[in-house]
């Protein structure tokens, strides 16, 4: 059972607007959320990490986590080309040794 | 630039050939993951140490992966035997560890079995 679920699987915006990903998990173990961008042929680079309740701002981008649901998501205002890439959404607990479950990731494309 | 160093970045290697993956973490960071990225995105988790030390491992049955982190070396990662199967990127990345740190990623080494 994938402990972290994304959506959607793909999205596309036009440069300027808005890009909405959503994350949710299954396990209420989980306290800390991280979202990973990946483009192509490159490994994933950590984008923010959100751990509270509520908004998280950097730059363009906002997090937004619903610990209640379980729910995470990201936005990303004024998107541009060079955000195209895969993103995902990164999920740990407190219990034991660190681990870390990885959603399958949401395409974004950037139309110029 | 990634702080976390992999190579090589490719490595094209024949069916039952040995395949060998190095990992240099960021300075600093005593845990260290594996993981392999499948043609689909999916990331399986492979291994993890803290220093030398195994923490966790998947059931490794198939015995064909071995992996290791000696002090004062790269880490590494090595497939016995290589299968079609086991094409994929593989990924390094380390942390401080303990809960809410954030783990970071090398580039990648692409593995391809022809």
């Amino acid at each position: 059972q994938q402990k972290v679920q994304q959506s959607p699987e793909s999205l596309s915006v036009p440069e300027g607007g808005m890009a909405s990903l959503n994350c949710t998990s299954s396990d209420r173990n989980f306290q800390y959320f991280w979202w990973y961008r990946q483009h192509s042929g490159e490994g994933p680079k950590a984008l923010m990490s959100i751990f509270s309740d509520g908004d998280k701002k950097e730059g363009r981008f906002t997090a937004h986590l619903n610990k209640a649901s379980l729910h995470v998501s990201l936005h990303i205002r004024d998107s541009q080309p060079s955000d195209s890439a895969l993103y995902f959404c990164a999920a740990s607990g407190n219990t034991g040794y660190q681990n870390f479950y990885f959603g399958k990731g949401t395409t974004l494309t950037v139309i110029p | 630039n990634s702080k976390v160093i992999q190579t090589p970045r490719y490595l094209v290697k024949g069916q039952g050939q040995k395949a060998k993956m190095r990992c240099i973490p960021e300075k600093g960071h005593p845990v260290v993951f594996w993981y392999q990225q499948n043609k689909n995105n999916e990331f399986k988790f492979l291994i993890n140490f803290q220093n030398q030390e195994v923490l966790q491992q998947i059931d490794m049955t198939e015995k064909r992966f071995s992996a290791e982190c000696p002090s004062n070396s790269p880490c590494s990662l090595e497939i016995q035997s290589s299968e079609a199967g086991d094409s994929a990127l593989y990924l390094c990345a380390s942390s401080l560890g303990g809960s809410g740190n954030t783990l970071y990623f090398g580039e990648g080494s692409r593995l391809i079995v022809v």
